[in-house]
C-alpha cells in the first residue's frame, strides 16, 4: 500500500515569505505528527494530531508556525514570515490509533535564502 | 537538555561482524523505545522497538537490549551487511496512551565495509 507522502520534496523560498508543506498520511491512520530535522540532529517533534484536532502542539517553536488537518486526513504545515533558521527537513509521520510505531514520509527540504 | 543521547556520531564495522549502537536516556518516564534507520533523502524507517517491561527484543539480525537501571539501550546487528550502512536513530516515547510523540537521539552513522 501507499506510504506517507509529502509535497513538495524541496522548497526554496526567500526570507519573509509564507510557505505551506503538505502531508498525506497512510489511509486509515488517525494519528499524524510533524517533526523538523536540522543537519546533524535527530527529528524534533512539532505537533501531533489525533483526527482533526491538534492534541499536542508543544513543539511548535513560535506563532509563525501553524498546522491544520481539517478532514482528519491530509495535513498542512504553514510557516509565516520565514527566517533562515527555519531551513530544515520537515518530516511527517502517521500511525494507527494506539500504535507506538510511526511511519515517516520522505520529508520536505525547506531552504530559506 | 537532550533527553535521548547517542554519543557515538559514527561507527565503522566489517561485513559479517557485529554492529553495536548505543543510546542513553535521562527521563525514567519513557516506557517505549524504538530504533529507526535512515538512508539519505529518505524518511526514517522503523526497525525494531521494545517496551520498558522487557529487556530484550529480537527480530532476525536485529536485537535491542534495554537496561532500565542504567537508562541505556543498544541495538545489535548480526551479521552486519553493507546494506545496513545508514544513519540509525534511537527514539523514546511515553507510550501511545500519551501523545505518542517521539524524542530522538542525534543519530549514529553506521558504515559496513565489504
Amino acid at each position: 500500500g501507499a506510504g506517507v507522502s509529502q509535497t513538495p520534496s524541496n522548497k526554496v523560498t526567500e526570507k519573509g515569505k509564507y510557505v505551506e508543506l503538505r502531508c498525506d498520511p497512510i489511509s486509515g491512520h488517525t494519528a499524524l505528527y510533524w517533526y523538523r530535522q536540522s543537519l546533524g540532529q535527530g527529528p524534533e517533534f512539532l505537533i501531533y494530531f489525533q483526527g482533526t484536532g491538534a492534541a499536542d502542539d508543544s513543539g511548535l517553536p513560535n506563532d509563525r508556525f501553524f498546522a491544520v488537518r481539517p478532514e482528519g486526513s491530509v495535513s498542512t504545515l504553514k510557516i509565516q514570515r520565514t527566517e533562515r533558521g527555519d531551513s530544515a527537513v520537515y518530516l511527517c509521520a502517521s500511525s494507527p490509533l494506539g500504535y507506538n510505531e510511526q511511519f515517516f514520509g520522505p520529508g520536505t527540504r525547506l531552504t530559506v535564502l | 537538555d537532550q533527553q535521548v543521547k547517542q554519543n557515538s556520531p559514527s561507527l565503522s564495522v566489517q561485513e559479517g561482524r557485529i554492529s553495536i549502537l548505543n543510546c542513553d536516556y535521562t527521563n525514567s518516564m519513557f516506557d517505549y523505545f524504538l530504533w529507526y534507520k535512515k538512508y539519505p533523502a529518505e524518511g526514517p524507517t522503523f526497525l525494531i522497538s521494545i517496551s520498558s517491561i522487557k529487556d530484550k527484543n529480537e527480530d532476525g539480525r536485529f536485537t535491542v537490549f534495554l537496561n532500565k537501571s542504567a537508562k541505556h539501550l543498544s541495538l545489535h546487528i548480526v551479521p552486519s551487511q553493507p546494506g545496513d550502512s545508514a544513519v540509525y536513530f534511537c527514539a523514546a516515547s511515553y507510550g501511545s496512551s500519551n501523545t505518542g510523540k517521539l524524542i530522538f537521539g542525534q543519530g549514529t552513522t553506521l558504515q559496513v565495509k565489504p
